[in-house]
């Protein structure tokens, strides 16, 4: 039973406009979120995180918004780049599982010129 | 990038025969994970170990053995392969268990059973 979803296998956006990837979860039990990022052939590399404390968080073009009562989060891109097409995948933690990561299957995004 | 190797990059073996992929680390962290990458399902925890000679099993592990007899590698056995176990292997490291403990993977492995 998967536990973090991610409901929208694929996303199409143009450069410059913003890219709004979404996430679910069902375990009440998790308090940290990170977002990876994966190019094909590679492994996936570290985006950004949140933890349950907050509700948002920011790097650079990406920010990454929590809503606790919802059990949903989302990774806003803004600008969209040429770069930023690749899978991403959202992942959530809790302490009682020793924060071993539970994935979501991943959204493709794919950035227009 | 931290210094994870995985190999073979790519394999290609038949239905009922044994496979070792091997993760290879040189940042002396103590939690290593491997992790099968399959379309629909995301990554998926097959075992994870906190030491040497320490491991536990994770979401996905029946068919699948490691062992770690050095801090540095990781070795993932699959005893008999069969075509279910066709995947995209990542192994991962940490420097502990902590919330903001950062997990880094290494390029992955193909693996195909035919």
């Amino acid at each position: 039973d998967q536990q973090v979803k991610q409901n929208s296998p694929s996303l199409s956006v143009q450069e410059g406009r913003i890219s709004i990837l979404n996430c679910d979860y069902t375990n009440s039990m998790f308090d940290y979120f990170l977002w990876y990022k994966k190019y094909p052939a590679e492994g996936p590399t570290f985006l950004i995180s949140i933890s349950s404390i907050k509700d948002k968080n920011e790097d650079g073009r990406f920010t990454v918004f929590l809503n606790k009562s919802a059990k949903h989060l989302s990774l806003h891109i803004v600008p969209s780049q040429p770069g930023d097409s690749a899978v991403y995948f959202c992942a959530a933690s809790a302490p009682r599982n020793d924060y071993k990561l539970s994935f979501g299957a991943g959204t493709t995004v794919t950035v227009r010129a | 990038d931290a210094g994870i190797t995985q190999s073979p990059r790519h394999k290609v073996t038949e239905t009922g025969t044994p496979v070792t992929l091997r993760c290879h680390q040189t940042e002396n962290h103590r939690y290593m994970y491997w992790y099968r990458q399959d379309p629909g399902h995301g990554l998926r925890l097959i075992h994870y170990s906190y030491g040497v000679k320490d491991t536990d099993k994770g979401e996905v592990s029946d068919g699948y053995s490691v062992s770690r007899s050095k801090t540095e590698d990781f070795l993932l056995t699959l005893e008999s392969a069969t075509s279910s176990q066709t995947s995209v292997y990542f192994c991962a490291i940490s420097e502990s268990l902590g919330r903001a403990d950062t997990q880094y993977f290494g390029p992955g492995t193909r693996l195909t059973v035919l």
